[in-house]
């Protein structure tokens, strides 16, 4: 499968915990981004990565999230403290170089915090 | 602000029939638009973009869309609708007003098809 893969699919919390999760880009694509999708809602965007450098962050990003991507590849999305206002549906999305190439999303993590 | 409308929560259709699913945006320059479709808990699948050129786009599973810019829309369309296609579908603008070109996204339309 060559698209972009997610892990874990799904995550069950305790509120409190510090949870992470990986995403695994198209190989070729330099630009990643995370969303993320409540219930009712279309994706929100959280945060862009271009190769390794992490370029734009949403109001929606609080401090207690810290995305990475090493060397450019996977990335990886960190909640520390959770809260049930945290339980969502985390979306990793890539695409390549040109303006109008579209992005392809991975089957997302949905998160749960109890 | 760049901005993502679809005025319909909902849409029934009766499978066979035709099917609209409505989008209007709000951009400051040439718009980038998607539609893509989400099945019960998983991603989003790409179906179709305008970027620039025909009005008519068409794309995946006999999916097409028309983009009108005197009407600021971009309705997803297909001619003949199946019980599969029921899903739930968004729209989606480029934002390229001081950010990375982040998708912003409508609400989401839920597509059923009546068999």
């Amino acid at each position: 499968d060559t698209g972009v893969s997610q892990d874990p699919r799904h995550k069950i919390t305790k509120r409190g915990q510090n949870v992470t999760f990986r995403c695994d880009p198209i190989s070729e694509h330099n630009r990643l981004y995370w969303y993320r999708q409540t219930l009712g809602q279309g994706p929100e965007f959280l945060t862009y990565f271009q190769n390794e450098a992490q370029l734009e962050k949403s109001r929606l990003l609080s401090d207690r999230f810290s995305a990475e991507r090493p060397k450019g590849s996977f990335s990886t999305l960190e909640i520390q403290r959770t809260e049930q206002g945290d339980s969502a549906m985390y979306l990793c999305a890539s695409r390549g170089e040109q303006g109008g190439n579209e992005a392809f999303f991975g089957q997302g993590t949905r998160l749960t915090v109890v | 602000a760049q901005s993502v409308a679809q005025p319909e929560d909902q849409v029934n259709v009766a499978e066979g029939n035709p099917l609209t699913v409505k989008c209007t945006y709000s951009v400051s320059g040439n718009p980038y638009l998607f539609w893509y479709v989400q099945y019960p808990n998983r991603g989003l699948q790409f179906l179709l973009k305008y970027i620039t050129g025909d009005n008519l786009v068409k794309g995946s599973y006999g999916f097409e869309a028309e983009f009108n810019k005197s009407q600021t829309s971009f309705h997803l369309k297909k001619p003949s609708a199946l019980v599969s296609d029921s899903a739930l579908y968004f729209c989606a603008v480029r934002d390229y007003g001081g950010s990375q070109g982040n998708l912003i996204f409508g609400k989401g339309t839920k597509l059923s098809v009546k068999p």
